[in-house]
């Protein structure tokens, strides 16, 4: 089975554009999550959709944003890029509601850097 | 507001010590507990998982971890690390039932020397 997988791998944007990154859920997982990871940070959740919803979001500005298609694949969008956005980014997938769903499986993430 | 320690940010160990990372939460209420693994160039493994019964969970790799409720604890244990063991441990939390989100902890970086 193809775990997750995440396009593009490495991006370069300059300040003020605007990126967007995809993630491919493995078949049959209905759950999506976004994480960013910085050597700052660490891990930071931004949000999780479920059967194209929205469930949860991190504590981010509006200029990240997300949405989830009916095959399960999912965006997320960032707009009005700052240097502070450059970081590894992180797509997470489970089979959806439910305790024994818990268990996520983590892509290699798209790598944005920001110039 | 939940959040997680990892208090050791950088171990160094020769094969064959024995390895305790430790990992503390802040919540209140029920929790599901993990432990990733990033080895270099590589993507966020699960190495355990605990939800719930026996308090001592077993993991991939000959690794385990126990869950301490009174101290909010989840600690990862190896008896034998290998150089093979050098990556980036993460321990996370996720409030049980509502939501796959993961708040992690600021990671601890394993070293082995041959």
């Amino acid at each position: 089975k193809a775990g997750v997988t995440q396009t593009p791998r490495y991006l370069i944007k300059t300040r003020g554009q605007q990126v967007t990154l995809s993630c491919s859920p493995i078949s049959g997982h209905r759950s999506v999550s976004w994480y960013q990871q910085t050597p700052g940070q660490g891990l930071q959740f931004l949000f999780e959709y479920f059967s194209e919803t929205q469930r949860n979001k991190g504590n981010f500005p509006g200029r990240f944003s997300g949405r989830q298609f009916s095959n399960s694949r999912s965006e997320m969008n960032v707009s009005t890029l700052e240097l502070g956005d450059s970081a590894l980014y992180l797509c997470a997938s489970s089979q959806g509601p439910g305790l024994a769903a818990r268990e996520q499986y983590f892509g290699p993430g798209t790598r944005l850097t920001v110039t | 507001a939940q959040s997680v320690s990892q208090h050791n940010h950088h171990v160094i160990l020769s094969e064959a010590a024995s390895l305790e990372l430790g990992c503390n939460y802040s919540y209140g209420g029920t929790v599901n507990l993990f432990w990733y693994v990033q080895y270099p160039g590589q993507h966020l493994q699960l190495l355990l998982k605990y939800f719930s019964g026996d308090p001592l969970v077993k993991g991939i790799k000959g690794f385990e971890a126990e869950f301490i409720k009174s101290k909010f604890s989840f600690n990862l244990r190896k008896p034998s690390v290998q150089w093979s063991d050098t990556a980036e441990y993460f321990c996370a939390v996720n409030e049980a039932y509502n939501t796959d989100k993961l708040i992690f902890g600021t990671g601890t970086r394993l070293q082995v020397f041959p």
